[in-house]
Order: structure tokens, then C-alpha cells, then sequence
């Protein structure tokens, strides 16, 4: 079984200052490790994704991740934070061959202080 | 984007009435799936769909039914809503992917729709 957690539910940062947010997994096979983003009002947009490969990702607007099996860990950085960056960010695991489905985190809402 | 729409974008119904959402795709991607977004909960899972006329359960799946019979289209039914249904609704696809190079994995990337809010009086 798979399972997913988000060891913040809020976190608040000043702009231009780093971002950090985290996230624990549990899987039993070699997972996928993606982070979502929600905008306010708005549906899903995919960040970045983890799939075996390097284990340092890059995704779209500076964000990115590093997975550590020895840790089970997938956790969002992103070096300098922007006013647009304020949104919820999900984290989310899927087990590779054959499950087809994803397992959400309960989410991080990030706060950008001005 | 991906051609993802949903209809409609908001509803409100009363306790007892029967309900569809309908989630259509244009990418002719193969899966499809229903969540529902709650505070604190994230997306939970309800009904999923791995081809036409293929559904299997969520882990939320009572009080919901689906049907697909088209590629395109999957329908999201509350057969009597209850006020405990009242959410945001969101549609997904996918479609497995190889990756190459430096990102060999296989992974299942789901596109999401714009979501249903629906409220149940």
C-alpha cells in the first residue's frame, strides 16, 4: 500500500526568501513521486515528477525536488520565493506497474509575505 | 492545456435528487478518473476508468456510480446526493508514459479538470 504525508499543513515565507516544503512516503514497490499545485479556485497543475531516473528534479517555475530512498522523502525547495508561488501544493505517490492510482498528500497551503 | 472540461462548473441540488457530473476529454487518453477535494483531506479517489466501459472503485466510492461508453466522456452520478457530497469535483487523465534518457521510469501523469462545486442543501 502506498500513503503519502505532508508534514505541514501551512507555511508562510517572506518573498525572496527560500521555500521548503515537505513530504514523506511510504510505498511498497519503486514509487513516482509528483507535486501538484492549486492555484485559488483553480484545478491541478503538475510541478514536477520523480521516476526512477535522477533523483534531483527539476520542475517548471525553479521549483524542485530530491527523492532519498533512505528517507523516504521527496520535499519542495525552491530558492527564492515569488508572490505568485502563494498556492496549495500536493504532494503525491504512485506505484509503478500496473496501479493506476495516485495517492494525494492532504496538502500545503504556502503563504508569500510581501 | 489538456482538453479537459467539465460540466457544469457549479451546481446546487437538494438532498435526494439525483446528480451528474460529466467530465469530457479530447486527448483520447485512455484513463480517467473522478475525485472529490474536502478540506484536510486532499483528493480522494472515487470511481476510476481504464477504458470504455471499464470502471473500478475508489476509495470513496459509495453513494457514486460512473459510466463510460465512450473514450471521450465519463459521467459521474449521485444517485440520491446527500448534503456529506457536497465538495469540489475534479476530473483527471492519463495516459502511462515511458520516459527516455535521463528520466527512463514509467509514470502515470493525470491532467486534472477546471473541478464542479457542487452543494447539497
Amino acid at each position: 500500500a502506498q500513503s503519502v504525508t505532508q508534514l505541514d499543513s501551512h507555511v508562510s515565507v517572506s518573498e525572496g526568501t527560500p521555500v521548503l516544503l515537505r513530504c514523506n512516503y511510504s510505498s511498497s514497490y519503486s514509487p513516482s513521486l509528483f507535486w501538484y499545485v492549486q492555484h485559488p479556485n483553480k484545478g491541478l497543475q503538475l510541478l514536477l515528477k520523480y521516476t526512477s531516473a535522477a533523483t534531483l528534479v527539476k520542475g517548471i517555475n525553479g521549483f524542485e525536488a530530491e527523492f532519498k530512498k533512505s528517507e523516504t522523502s521527496f520535499h519542495l525547495t525552491k530558492p527564492s520565493a515569488h508572490m505568485s508561488d502563494a498556492a496549495e501544493y500536493f504532494c503525491v505517490v504512485s506505484e509503478h506497474f500496473g496501479n493506476e492510482k495516485l495517492t494525494f498528500g492532504t496538502g500545503t497551503r504556502l503563504t508569500i509575505i510581501p | 492545456d489538456a482538453g479537459i472540461t467539465q460540466s457544469p462548473r457549479h451546481k446546487v441540488t437538494e438532498t435526494g435528487t439525483p446528480v451528474t457530473l460529466r467530465c469530457h476529454q479530447t486527448e483520447n487518453h485512455r484513463y480517467m478518473y473522478w475525485y472529490r477535494q474536502d478540506p484536510g483531506h486532499g483528493l480522494r479517489l472515487i470511481h476510476y476508468s481504464y477504458g470504455v466501459k471499464d470502471t473500478d472503485k475508489g476509495e470513496v466510492s459509495d453513494g457514486y456510480s460512473v459510466s463510460r461508453s465512450k473514450t471521450e466522456d465519463f459521467l459521474l452520478t449521485l444517485e440520491s446526493a446527500t448534503s456529506s457530497q457536497t465538495s469540489v469535483y475534479f476530473c483527471a487523465i492519463s495516459e502511462f508514459a515511458v520516459g527516455s534518457g535521463s528520466d527512463r521510469g514509467s509514470y502515470n501523469e493525470q491532467f486534472f479538470g477546471p473541478g464542479t462545486r457542487l452543494t447539497v442543501l
